[in-house]
């Protein structure tokens, strides 16, 4: 089946610096990619859309300065969380939509999470 | 919806009985929902999806019933094994849309 990487799996940096965390469709392009933020024994909470060759659509009440997303090729979008905190710390997933037109709908993919904790 | 801030509810079944986990979503125009499981420290895992022009699908094991009327979309799993104890998310959007939102989830726990 459809692929998503996602890199580093787990990160540890200090606050006041910038990590970025990678998510790649391996297998399928994919136009349309989503940045999760996941608290312990919570849902996944979206933080925003991410649209190859534009900007991504930020839900309310995440900082897109802070969160900065790059969807740079039909295969690959970053997020970077710069001048990090504490309070940063969390759970990060992504997931791809694949590129097909299908009657059958256009699954969406997750990558295997990213763990950041800030120091 | 999405549902931050509350606590999973569970699930406990007993190893071979058959599982059915529920969800209630929020926006009448979805038209596709997907059920994910999602096990510890992991990325969640697609399972099975449905479009609003179906009531039912079934994949190996689980199928997934929606109710349109209410709202409602409902995973059941036969045969539960221990391999299936995780949480388990459902998620609606609209078709060719950009936005999925996931559920408040479902700890499933398998008793041998």
């Amino acid at each position: 089946g459809a692929v998503v990487s996602q890199h580093p799996s787990r990160v540890i940096c200090k606050s006041g610096t910038s990590v970025k965390i990678e998510c790649r469709s391996l297998d399928f392009q994919a136009t349309t990619m989503f940045w999760y933020r996941q608290f312990p024994k919570k849902s996944l909470m979206l933080m925003a859309t991410s649209n190859e060759g534009s900007k991504a659509t930020y839900e309310q009440g995440v900082e897109k300065d802070k969160f900065l997303i790059n969807h740079a090729s039909l295969t690959l979008s970053t997020l970077t969380v710069t001048s990090a905190h504490p309070e940063d710390s969390s759970f990060y997933i992504c997931s791809a939509r694949e590129d097909r037109r299908s009657f059958s709908g256009n699954t969406i993919y997750f990558g295997e999470g990213s763990w950041l904790t800030v120091v | 919806g999405e549902s931050v801030g509350l606590h999973l509810p569970t699930l406990s079944v007993q190893e071979g009985d058959n599982s059915i986990i529920n969800c209630a979503y929020s926006n009448s125009a979805s038209d596709y929902f997907i059920w994910y499981k999602q096990e510890s420290g992991k990325g969640p895992q697609f399972i099975i999806d449905i479009r609003s022009n179906m009531d039912k699908r079934q994949g190996q094991r689980v199928t997934v019933l929606l109710n349109k009327t209410v709202k409602h979309l409902s995973l059941q799993i036969a045969a539960t094994q221990p391999g299936d104890s995780a949480v388990y998310f459902c998620a609606e959007t609209a078709y060719n849309n950009n936005d999925m939102r996931f559920g408040a989830g479902t700890r499933l726990t398998v008793k041998p």
